[in-house]
């Protein structure tokens, strides 16, 4: 089975542009996370949403972020403008939803990441 | 809120060695608890998950760990470590509250030697 997959895998652009970072979950899977990793902070949860739906964006960073997900296989991270402390490595996660009680058993599985540097 | 320390930043280890990578949470209630390993360039990999029943949970590539309620901790051992087991842990924590995210330690990188 295909995993969670993220492109692209490295990008590097100049500061004040726009930069996009896509995912495609698990087919099946109704929950969808994007994270941030630095050396600074670790891995931080940005938003995340369920059936589409954002449900708690309280990790993005400011109003440069924002994430979409138009439909079940596809979201999108946008930041604009870029600007340097932007540089990290942005990971998709996808799981699919559960019962609290359950929650356990459907641990969430992640992408290679995003590395990407802004100069 | 609860939150996630993983006291070891660095760790070395001989080949052949056992490995015990530390876990300490802090949240009210039972948490559901898990560790991720996460290879250079990778994403991160799921080694293995504890939220109820037998507080020893095995995972996959040998790994096992423990949760001691008394102690906030969820370490994860391995009796005999290989080369290939060189990469970075994370320990994380979800609370059975609704909200599904995972609040992760800072991780601690090991370093296997010959």
């Amino acid at each position: 089975d295909a995993g969670v997959i993220q492109s692209p895998r490295h990008e590097v652009t100049e500061m004040g542009q726009e930069v996009t970072l896509r995912c495609k979950p698990i087919s099946g899977h109704d929950y969808l996370f994007w994270y941030r990793q630095t050396m600074m902070r670790g891995l931080e949860l940005l938003i995340y949403f369920n059936n589409n739906v954002p449900i708690d964006d309280s990790g993005m960073p400011e109003d440069r972020f924002s994430a979409k997900m138009p439909n079940a296989s596809f979201s999108t991270l946008k930041i604009q403008p870029s600007e340097p402390r932007d540089s990290a490595v942005y990971f998709c996660a996808s799981s699919l939803g559960a019962a609290l009680h359950s929650f356990g058993n459907q641990p969430q599985h992640f992408g290679d990441g995003t590395r990407l540097s802004i100069l | 809120a609860q939150s996630v320390t993983q006291p070891d930043i660095h760790i070395t280890v001989s080949e052949g060695a056992s490995l015990e990578l530390r876990c300490n949470y802090s949240y009210g209630a039972t948490p559901y608890l898990f560790w991720y390993v996460q290879s250079p360039g990778q994403g991160l990999q799921l080694l293995l998950k504890y939220f109820s029943g037998d507080t020893l949970v095995q995972g996959i590539k040998g790994f096992e760990a423990e949760f001691k309620r008394s102690q906030s901790s969820f370490n994860l051992r391995k009796p005999s470590v290989h080369w290939s087991d060189a990469a970075e842990y994370f320990c994380a924590v979800a609370a059975d509250t609704g909200r599904r995210a995972l609040t992760f330690g800072s991780g601690t990188r090991l370093q296997v030697q010959p």
